[in-house]
């Protein structure tokens, strides 16, 4: 099983500034890895696929970079409602696995 | 637009088995898989399975032995049941639609459903 690891558990930031999440295979992922979003008492938003494209519907600000073994999602300026528990999920290998999510709180 | 409704009884039992519907809405079914995941109270994600229009299954190794996939195509659902429950099975169970074309990333989810483990 890849075991996914995203850093870090927590980010303190404010509206406006740039987050980087970082999310970590335990082997080579090649590009398939997605990013969601998942907000209290919602169901995750698909945000990346295939490593680095957007889905239907996001925003510019959100952006997916990385290959193989090392992915990271940016948020180049949060917004009010980016702050949420974030995702990354690879479709490499089965079974399929998530990473233990990195919760982007206001600081 | 393609919208999925988890339903199925909230209360489950130890030991018992617990039975859950996805109603694809807005589309066909067909085509594409269908996945379960589920996701206890504060905690992360967990992929149960997923099944093909065909009928066709992947479960994940750590439900395998309990986990069971169908799908019915001419009501537009797929279902899951899972055997001889315990407490750990407590947690918001989501369908979602599991998309090939965008390198297996889930981009269609159900509202989710909590379902309860308790006597």
């Amino acid at each position: 099983e890849i075991v996914l690891t995203q850093s870090p558990a927590t980010l303190s930031l404010s509206p406006g500034e740039r987050a980087t999440l970082s999310c970590r295979a335990s082997q080579s992922l090649m590009n398939y890895l997605a990013w969601y979003q998942q907000k209290p008492g919602q169901a995750p938003r698909l945000l990346i696929y295939d490593a680095s494209n957007r889905a239907t519907g996001i925003p510019a600000r959100f952006s997916g970079s990385g290959s193989g073994t090392d992915f990271t999602l940016t948020i180049s300026s949060l917004e009010p409602e980016d702050f949420a528990v974030y995702y990354c999920q690879q479709r490499s290998n089965w079974p399929l696995t998530f990473g233990g999510g990195t919760k982007v709180e206001i600081k | 637009q393609v919208q999925l409704q988890e339903s199925g009884p909230g209360l489950v039992k130890p030991s018992e088995t617990l039975s859950l519907t996805c109603t694809v809405s807005g589309g066909s079914i067909s085509s594409y898989y269908w996945s379960w995941i589920r996701q206890p109270a504060g905690k992360g994600l967990e992929w149960i399975g997923r099944i093909y229009t065909s009928g066709s299954t992947n479960y994940n190794p750590s439900l395998k032995s309990r986990v069971t996939m169908s799908v019915d195509t001419s009501k537009n659902q797929f279902s899951l049941k899972l055997t001889s429950v315990t407490a750990a099975d407590t947690a918001v169970y989501y369908c979602a639609r599991l998309n090939e074309g965008l390198l297996g990333a889930f981009d269609i989810w159900g509202q989710g459903t909590t379902v309860t483990v308790s006597s």
